[in-house]
């Protein structure tokens, strides 16, 4: 069972450069969610879905765009990376219902 | 929104002590609290939680309680052992939307020999 993958788990841009963070989830999941960790500053919520074609904006949506076509993959997209942009990004999925959030590994993200 | 605050922000306490990590809330909304611990470079992991209409709950050596009147809640870890070095995050939501986990900013808990 491998719960919430995210790829890549590192990766390094250019300022200016743009990026899909990818995350799929085989637990059939309804809720999915993206945060970014930064340090001093704990998880902030960036996007979530409640179900497929379901996106809304979390805490601090500027900059990254989301989809959810399927209900097993939430990509994170970064139109134009800026150095402020540079953390540590944790995709969540959650079971309607309940209450547990499966964390993914993380990508950690950084913008030169 | 949501807004929760987490104290203390670091932690030290000798193996054996007890550690205690507090956390407040704003939104008279929020019914659900989970903690998750996040040992370096890996994810978060739940490792208790609980709901608005329960105001204890326990699981070996770690316990939450919880007062809604105060809007506060807080994670105790008895007879601490070195393994439980992490960081810790308290969070609160409604369950309603609980893919919305509002986080505190994290204690860092460090339990020396």
């Amino acid at each position: 069972n491998a719960g919430v993958t995210q790829t890549p788990k590192f990766q390094v841009l250019k300022t200016g450069q743009s990026m899909t963070l990818q995350c799929a989830q085989d637990m059939n999941h309804e809720y999915m969610s993206w945060y970014r960790q930064d340090p001093g500053m704990g998880l902030r919520l960036i996007h979530y879905s409640v179900g497929a074609g379901i996106t809304d904006q979390g805490e601090v949506p500027n900059g990254y765009n989301v989809s959810r076509s399927t209900t097993e993959d939430f990509p994170l997209r970064l139109l134009s990376a800026a150095p402020s942009q540079t953390s540590v990004y944790f995709c969540a999925s959650r079971r309607t219902g309940a209450t547990e959030a499966f964390f993914g590994q993380g990508t950690r993200l950084t913008v030169v | 929104g949501e807004n929760v605050e987490q104290h203390p922000s670091t932690l030290s306490v000798q193996e054996g002590d007890s550690a205690v990590i507090k956390c407040t809330y704003s939104d008279s909304a929020s019914n659900y609290f989970p903690w998750y611990k996040q040992e370096l470079g890996k994810r978060p992991q739940l490792i208790i939680d609980i709901r608005s209409n329960v105001g204890e709950k326990k699981d070996q050596r770690i316990a939450v309680t919880l007062n809604k009147t105060a809007k506060h809640f807080s994670l105790h870890i008895t007879e601490t052992q070195p393994e439980d070095s992490a960081v810790y995050f308290c969070a609160a939501s409604n369950t309603g939307t609980a893919s919305k986990l509002t986080f505190g900013t994290g204690t860092r808990l460090q339990v020396t020999l």
